[in-house]
């Protein structure tokens, strides 16, 4: 039984570019999360899926960033024009419907130039 | 607002001691009040959690306390290890609307 993975673990990019994120959550679970870490600070909730649905969006999550979630298994996360305000790690979650136990990936680390 | 506030933000255990950490809410609506674990470079990885109709869950060396008419929680670690050096976040959790709200986190050191 895998955990939750994420794809890349590092990227660094130039201002302006846009970047692609990938979250596969453990196989059986209905919930898939999306927050954002800075250094020093506790994760930051961004948005959360029920199979394909997109139930909530932080008001963090400005218009640059979309997720997806097409067939209810695995997730993306696309950075549009990214900021040097967007470095930092992104991770991603998943749990069973009950929403209790949230699994963490091992977070895909983000560095704009 | 904040809505979850941790402290203390740095905490240093000789090995054996006991390690306490807190965390204060503001909003009655959560049910589900978790602790995580992080190592550097790696995720949260989920190390106790309680629900707000107990007052205590001990789990090993691992134990929360819970307050509800005073919105306060806290970890105890106890015969602490070098091992568990290491970041603590509190987070509050309500099941229905998905998200966690996080502490700042605390940064344990266990010295041997």
């Amino acid at each position: 039984d895998t955990g939750v993975s994420q794809d890349p673990r590092h990227k660094i990019t130039k201002r302006g570019q846009n970047v692609t994120f990938r979250c596969d959550p453990i196989s059986e679970h209905n919930r898939l999360y999306w927050y954002r870490q800075t250094l020093g600070q506790g994760p930051e909730f961004l948005t959360y899926f029920q199979n394909e649905a997109q139930l909530e969006k932080s008001r963090l999550l400005s218009d640059r960033f979309s997720a997806e979630r097409p067939k209810g298994s695995f997730s993306t996360l696309e950075i549009q024009r990214t900021e040097q305000g967007d470095s930092a790690m992104y991770l991603c979650a998943s749990s069973g419907l009950a929403g209790e136990t949230q699994y963490f990936g091992p977070g895909t680390r983000l560095l704009v130039l | 607002q904040q809505q979850v506030k941790q402290s203390p933000q740095s905490l240093i255990v000789q090995k054996g001691g006991i390690s306490i950490i807190n965390c204060a809410y503001e909003n009655t609506a959560f049910d589900y009040f978790p602790w995580y674990q992080q190592f550097p470079g790696k995720g949260p990885a989920l190390l106790i959690a309680i629900r707000p109709d107990v007052s205590e869950k001990k789990e090993g060396r691992f134990t929360i306390s819970f307050n509800k008419s005073a919105k306060q929680f806290s970890l105890h670690i106890m015969d602490s290890q070098p091992g568990d050096s290491a970041t603590y976040f509190c987070a509050v959790l309500n099941t229905n609307a998905g998200k966690s709200t996080f502490g700042d986190g605390t940064t344990l050191t266990v010295k041997p």
